[in-house]
């Protein structure tokens, strides 16, 4: 367990409907990142928040939003799903990679859309 | 936008064989992190660079961070079965919030 708490697992949905990933960070980390990875893809960065606010935006489509909340964890809100957003959806947290402490990732979310 | 390029793609090799993938910024970075994701799992952090010139060891795992803090790279000796999976760095632009940028991973496949 990584400290970082991602769900659902697996989500299988259809082509056009909206979903909702969710994610808790590790204790005491502030800042959360989304990223998204393709099969045999790197991870490509979509969003991150700070302690409730957006601090920077990836290759994110406007059709995907996400937020923070007070209790600090975030939800990754993706919409009008298309085939091509079937992926992995990872949630990372840290305390500030500046200072020499990496992301903690959790599990993942898998998406498919069929 | 800033770009981190990482070769190779794929990397095979017999068990005992060293492995080395590559990293490669457009621009200059505050740092270099580097993370392992075993298949079917997640990505989990190896290691930060920072200072030009660093390199750091751990066990069987030498990283370096390039002079001119643009490349980095991560070496491992002797490979074992339980170094599969795929290496991933990541760098951080210099005044960045702490949004890191990951390279494509090198994947390591080791026959025994």
């Amino acid at each position: 367990d990584s400290g970082v708490t991602q769900t659902p697992k697996h989500l299988i949905t259809a082509t056009g409907q909206r979903v909702t990933l969710r994610c808790s960070p590790r204790s005491g980390d502030l800042s959360v990142y989304w990223y998204q990875q393709s099969l045999d893809q790197g991870l490509q960065f979509l969003i991150q928040y700070y302690n409730g606010e957006e601090r920077a935006k990836g290759n994110i489509l406007e059709r995907f939003s996400a937020q923070q909340f007070p209790d600090l964890h975030s939800e990754l809100n993706l919409s009008s799903l298309e085939l091509g957003d079937s992926a992995l959806y990872f949630c990372a947290s840290s305390s500030g990679p500046d200072r020499g402490h990496g992301y903690t990732f959790g599990s993942g979310t898998r998406l498919t859309v069929v | 936008g800033q770009q981190v390029m990482q070769i190779p793609q794929y990397q095979h090799v017999q068990e005992g064989e060293d492995f080395t993938t590559y990293c490669n910024s457009s621009t200059t970075l505050s740092n270099i992190q580097w993370y392992k994701q075993r298949p079917g799992g997640h990505p989990v952090f190896l290691i930060q660079l920072v200072k030009s010139g660093e390199v750091k060891k751990q066990k069987r795992l030498t990283f370096q961070f390039g002079e001119a803090k643009k490349n980095s790279s991560l070496h491992i000796t002797a490979t074992q079965t339980t170094d599969v999976g795929t290496y991933f760095c990541a760098g951080l632009k210099g005044g960045s919030q702490g949004n890191l940028i990951f390279g494509k991973g090198t994947k390591l496949s080791v026959k025994p």
